[in-house]
């Protein structure tokens, strides 16, 4: 059974500063998500990485899949405080058929 | 519809009683999904369609759990003799097809459940 592991789950740290999120998981696969949820809302797409070595970057945020390590990594930049949400990893198994989440990692940027 | 569209919002029902939760897909999207979120939890799967079949049911919970999808696009959950333990935010995602390298799910804004 795929599982799939975020650290830390709670995060909150002060505006400007950076710091990375981890999402490890526990079988093979290539194809690794980033979700972004705001409270009481759905999940918005943020990354899509689909081979070993991909790096996507939008705004302040870059994530990065390893999958030798069976490791992604969501990098913050110069945090601001529009980027409180919860952000959530998901992995594909190598069927393809359904998406595996991680508990989710609940980020506070303080002014 | 631009987006994956799901019925109702919110869904208040007492114990026992039997519940249908409807989701509308992106058009063109052939695989379509059942999420289950509660608070502070990440989604759990509970169901896949790829067209009209259930190509994977196995994060059902238990028999009073059902889902459709019979003509391949709108899906409906059904949940018979609610419990308690099944409140929470079901969520319909779908995305192109259920093969490899297909892309990220997109989401609906979820059906919040509470049984009394």
């Amino acid at each position: 059974e795929l599982k799939v592991e975020q650290n830390p789950l709670f995060l909150s740290m002060q505006e400007g500063k950076n710091y990375t999120i981890y999402c490890n998981y526990s079988t093979t696969s290539d194809r690794l998500y980033w979700y972004r949820q705001d409270p009481g809302k759905s999940l918005e797409s943020l990354f899509v990485l689909l081979s070993n070595g991909a790096v996507k970057q939008e705004g302040r945020l870059m994530a990065s899949l390893d999958t030798k390590a069976r490791l992604s990594t969501l990098h913050i930049t110069a945090a601001v405080h529009d980027l409180s949400a919860t952000y959530f990893c998901a992995v594909d198994a190598t069927s393809g058929s359904r998406l595996t989440f991680g508990e989710g990692t609940q980020l506070t940027v303080n002014p | 519809g631009a987006g994956v569209s799901q019925t109702p919002s919110n869904k208040v029902t007492e114990k026992g009683k039997y519940v249908e939760l409807r989701c509308d897909p992106i058009s063109g999207h052939t695989a379509l999904y059942w999420y289950r979120q509660s608070l502070g939890q990440g989604p759990e799967f509970l169901i896949y369609f790829q067209g009209t079949g259930a190509a994977d049911d196995s994060g059902l919970p238990n028999d009073r759990f059902f889902a459709v999808r019979p003509e391949g696009s709108v899906s409906t959950l059904k949940i018979q003799r609610t419990e308690r333990g099944d409140s929470a935010v079901y969520l319909c995602a779908s995305r192109i097809s259920g093969g490899p390298n297909t892309g990220e799910l997109f989401f609906g804004e979820g059906s919040r459940l509470t049984v009394l």
